[in-house]
């Protein structure tokens, strides 16, 4: 069955801290990989993607995300976390073509410690 | 403005009532979707739409329906509300000719059924 995992409910981190936030999936097809952000009152925002190449990839904000074929992972990473970085984060997975279907995990809350 | 609009931005609403919440693009995206969020669920599809005169149910479907009025306007009724359909709803559209492109979403309507 296809899903994805998010292991982590919530994670709190001090500012300046390095992040990492972990995502598996199973997928039976050569997936597209998303992460996306969703700040309280907003809907989700993309941050990074990847569908091909470079197995790290960069987005938005400085945030990072490395795809791990091996381990069926996608884990998002930031060097130096920011206040403004508290929010929301799912990871998300789609077929590399002809589907509708986006499979979202359950998201990682994130509170970030001044 | 934003590329994708949902109205109402937050409903309160007592059981038994018919309500419509309305998703508006400008995006020129074929597929529009419908999601709602629940707290430690994640985002679960409840309709989706590859043009105006496909629709399909999603995961959730029961108890919704929706009407696809054209390419740009996608929108979700619940005939008969309950209050367990008390959630977050999320409007998104993707473009099918781009293969694994990432969803586009709104800012989301909270819905309150008492």
């Amino acid at each position: 069955a296809q899903s994805v995992t998010q292991p982590d409910i919530h994670i709190t981190v001090s500012e300046g801290a390095s992040l990492e936030l972990r995502c598996n999936y199973s997928y039976g097809a050569t997936p597209y990989l998303f992460w996306y952000v969703q700040s309280p009152g907003q809907g989700l925002q993309l941050l990074l993607k990847y569908f091909s190449g470079d197995t790290l990839v960069q987005g938005i904000k400085g945030f990072e995300a490395e795809f791990k074929r091996s381990q069926s992972s996608f884990n998002l990473r930031k060097p130096s976390v920011h206040w403004s970085d508290a929010a929301e984060y799912f990871c998300a997975v789609g077929a590399a073509s002809g589907t509708y279907k986006y499979i979202f995990g359950t998201g990682t809350r994130l509170k970030v410690l001044a | 403005d934003a590329d994708v609009t949902q109205t109402p931005r937050n409903r309160i609403t007592k059981t038994g009532k018919r309500i419509m919440l309305e998703c508006s693009q400008t995006k020129g995206h074929d597929r529009m979707y419908w999601y709602r969020q629940d707290p430690g669920l994640g985002l679960r599809l409840i309709y989706y739409s590859f043009d105006v005169k496909d629709i399909n149910k999603g995961e959730i479907s029961d108890g919704y329906s929706v009407s696809r009025q054209a390419q740009a306007k996608f929108s979700l009724s619940l005939e008969s509300a309950i209050p367990n359909q008390t959630a977050l709803y999320f409007c998104a559209t993707s473009d099918p000719d781009r293969g694994g492109q990432p969803q586009h979403f709104g800012d989301g309507t909270r819905l309150s059924i008492l």
